[in-house]
């Protein structure tokens, strides 16, 4: 059963537009999110994170919004770089931002194109 | 070097073999994980340990065996490895009090 669904495998976008990627969850008991992303033969990196007591938080050109009665969260990107082409993968836990398991979702594969 | 390593970054074995994948960090971090990233199924967790000589299951770990001795090691073994574990691991570390993992680059295991 998976807790954590990206619905999208992929997403196109133009340079200079805005990319949205979309995260759905289930468990109720998840209470932190956190978003990463990955290049070709490297290891996920940390993008941005977001308690469940906000429904924003923001980081230079990227925006996490989450509506937690939906269980819905998306990463805005604005604007859009070449770079930021990669895999973006959701991520969710129950334990109020402490170390822990973290349940990740399938990835969406962004392109960025120019 | 500081941060996270594992080894080696690529393994071909046979089904039926014993391998152990290795990873080790360098910031004493109480809490690593092991994930399997496959297409379709995303990042799964296979065992995660809060310190040195505990450990716990994680969302697939038939078939693995892991162990802690030290807090900067966390090695990962398949005892009899099968085609079905053909897939790129990732160790990962965090201190704690914060839920951002570090990943490691990865080990893509082949099994044939």
């Amino acid at each position: 059963d998976q807790q954590v669904k990206q619905n999208s495998p992929s997403l196109s976008v133009q340079e200079g537009r805005i990319s949205i990627l979309n995260c759905d969850y289930t468990n109720s008991m998840f209470d932190y999110f956190l978003w990463y992303k990955k290049y070709p033969a490297e290891g996920p990196t940390f993008l941005i994170s977001i308690s469940s007591i906000k429904d924003k938080n923001e980081d230079g050109r990227f925006t996490v919004f989450l509506n937690k009665s939906a269980k819905h969260l998306s990463l805005h990107i604005v604007p859009s770089q070449p770079g930021d082409s990669a895999v973006y993968f959701c991520a969710a836990s129950a334990g109020g931002g402490t170390a822990s398991k973290l349940t990740f979702g399938t990835g969406t594969r962004l392109q960025v194109t120019l | 070097d500081a941060g996270i390593t594992q080894s080696p970054r690529y393994k071909i074995t046979e089904t039926g073999r014993q391998v152990t994948l290795m990873c080790h960090q360098t910031w004493s971090h109480s809490y690593m994980f092991w994930y399997r990233q496959d297409l379709g199924h995303g990042l799964r967790l296979i065992y995660y340990s809060a310190a040195a000589d505990i450990t716990d299951k994680g969302e697939v770990p038939d078939g693995y065996v892991v162990s802690r001795s030290k807090t900067e090691n966390f090695p990962l073994t398949l005892e009899s490895a099968t085609r079905s574990q053909t897939s790129v691991y990732f160790c990962a570390s965090s201190k704690t009090g914060w839920n951002g993992y570090t990943f490691g680059s990865g080990t893509r295991l082949t099994v044939v």
